[in-house]
């Protein structure tokens, strides 16, 4: 149990396009779904945590406009990248937990995205 | 299917050592990493193998044996502070990230 999918796994598009990115937690109720972003070999780097039926929390530097995300449903969340340039080319991660306070998260296997 | 395994929790001393098994069966190998998760945080990265053997960084180590589909982390010198669940995540061939479900570490005085 505790599995999480994200969909794609990887995408290329061009400077300027948007990119969304699905997150599902596939058998169980997700309350909270956290939005990470990795650079190689580096720790992964909070951009926001969203509850189901509420706005994200996005973390200090992380341009809401440009990253948005919809927690629609206790199984989805969803990541768009608008207006996307070369500097967004990361490997985007979810994880999904079943409490508020994320205290056991399960992650998903990533999207990788590069824009040229 | 693919496959990662560590146990659920492990409990020791503060000042002791403690090793932690994550065992792998996954489409193809393109490394393994080690995180520590605190709750409520972001993990942070520990160790990250690709090639057979041990490397060392300070308190904590990583072994590999890709022939096994084997890696452990070595925690010296406890603190209580290394309380944190431990996630073991392997990158199959498509480079995606295939994830343990973390080893809770409780550390006693």
């Amino acid at each position: 149990g505790a599995v999480v999918s994200q969909h794609p796994s990887w995408v290329i598009c061009k400077s300027g396009t948007s990119v969304k990115i699905e997150c599902r937690s596939l058998d169980f109720q997700a309350t909270t779904m956290f939005w990470y972003r990795q650079f190689p070999k580096q720790s992964l780097m909070l951009m926001a945590t969203s509850n189901e039926g509420s706005k994200a929390t996005y973390e200090q530097g992380v341009e809401k406009d440009k990253f948005l995300i919809n927690h629609a449903s206790l199984t989805l969340s969803t990541l768009t990248v608008t207006s996307a340039h070369p500097e967004d080319s990361s490997f985007y991660i979810c994880s999904a937990s079943r409490d508020r306070g994320g205290n056991e998260q399960f992650f998903g296997p990533g999207t990788r995205l590069t824009v040229l | 299917g693919q496959n990662i395994d560590q146990p659920t929790e492990m409990t020791a001393t503060e000042g002791a050592i403690v090793q932690i098994n994550c065992t792998y069966q996954t489409s193809g190998f393109n490394g393994l990493f080690w995180y520590q998760q605190h709750a409520g945080e972001a993990p942070t990265f520990l160790s990250y193998n690709v090639l057979d053997g041990l490397e060392e960084k300070g308190r904590f180590s990583s072994f590999l044996s890709r022939s096994k589909g084997y890696s452990y982390l070595l925690l010296k010198e406890l603190q209580m502070k290394d309380s944190a669940s431990y996630l073991c995540a392997v990158e199959d061939s498509n480079y995606q990230l295939i994830w343990g479900a973390g080893t809770k570490l409780i550390i006693k005085p």
